[in-house]
């Protein structure tokens, strides 16, 4: 099973919402990953989980706030968000926190619009 | 700093051969990969080619290297309608972290 899943598929919020997105992989894997896709460009890495620990936070603003309960699962929680974050959300995972030579599996991605 | 330049668009019919080009710019990239991504999916990988290798075939898909000038190309064999996507190809070097290519949008012409 090399399947990486991601809820809701399209998700449609308020600027003074609060939601979350969620990802699951059940390959044993230890790093998991959350990157932003705008329209034609390509993924944005966001945030790197490795062993449940958070270790790469490219300078996201606090309101998008990742959570990894354990090895299985990551929560990306969205709150006080702007129309300019309305993107395709995309869940990874590999073996380990190692990017050369490790194979990264993506989901198929959320689709988030902020109205 | 790193950088990954792929050209926007190819066209091709179905049945021809496709080839999407690639440079880079980061000579200590260790890996480097091939992603395709159809509309409204996530991204899957295709292929991924290892530095000290000059090729890599994988049934319909031919990876090149040519580490000197920093440059991969992926060619597709045989090219059908459901390899319309947009390729993007990515590489990992000193950073640990994927570093994307601005992606090539194939369109196959029936």
């Amino acid at each position: 099973d090399t399947e990486v899943t991601q809820t809701p598929k399209h998700l449609v919020m308020g600027m003074t919402n609060k939601k979350s997105l969620k990802c699951e992989q059940h390959m044993g894997h230890r790093a998991m990953y959350w990157y932003k896709q705008k329209a034609k460009k390509p993924p944005e890495l966001m945030f790197v989980y490795s062993y449940e620990k958070l270790s790469i936070n490219e300078s996201v603003p606090s309101r998008f706030s990742p959570e990894c309960p354990n090895s299985s699962l990551l929560n990306l929680h969205l709150h006080a968000l702007q129309p300019e974050d309305s993107a395709l959300y995309l869940c990874a995972s590999s073996q380990d926190g190692r990017v050369a030579g490790n194979t990264i599996y993506f989901g198929e991605g959320s689709w988030l619009t902020v109205v | 700093g790193e950088d990954v330049e792929q050209s926007l668009f190819l066209s091709v019919r179905e049945g021809d051969s496709s080839v999407i080009n690639c440079t880079y710019t980061d000579s200590s990239s260790t890996y480097l990969y091939w992603y395709k991504q159809e509309p409204g999916a996530g991204l899957q990988l295709l292929t991924y080619i290892f530095s000290n290798m000059d090729m890599k075939q994988d049934q319909r898909l031919t990876v090149l290297l040519n580490k000197k000038d920093k440059h991969l190309s992926l060619r597709i064999a045989d090219t059908q309608t459901g390899d319309s996507a947009i390729y993007f190809c990515a590489e990992s070097g000193a950073t640990n972290k994927l570093i994307f290519g601005t992606g090539t949008l194939l369109a196959v012409q029936p």
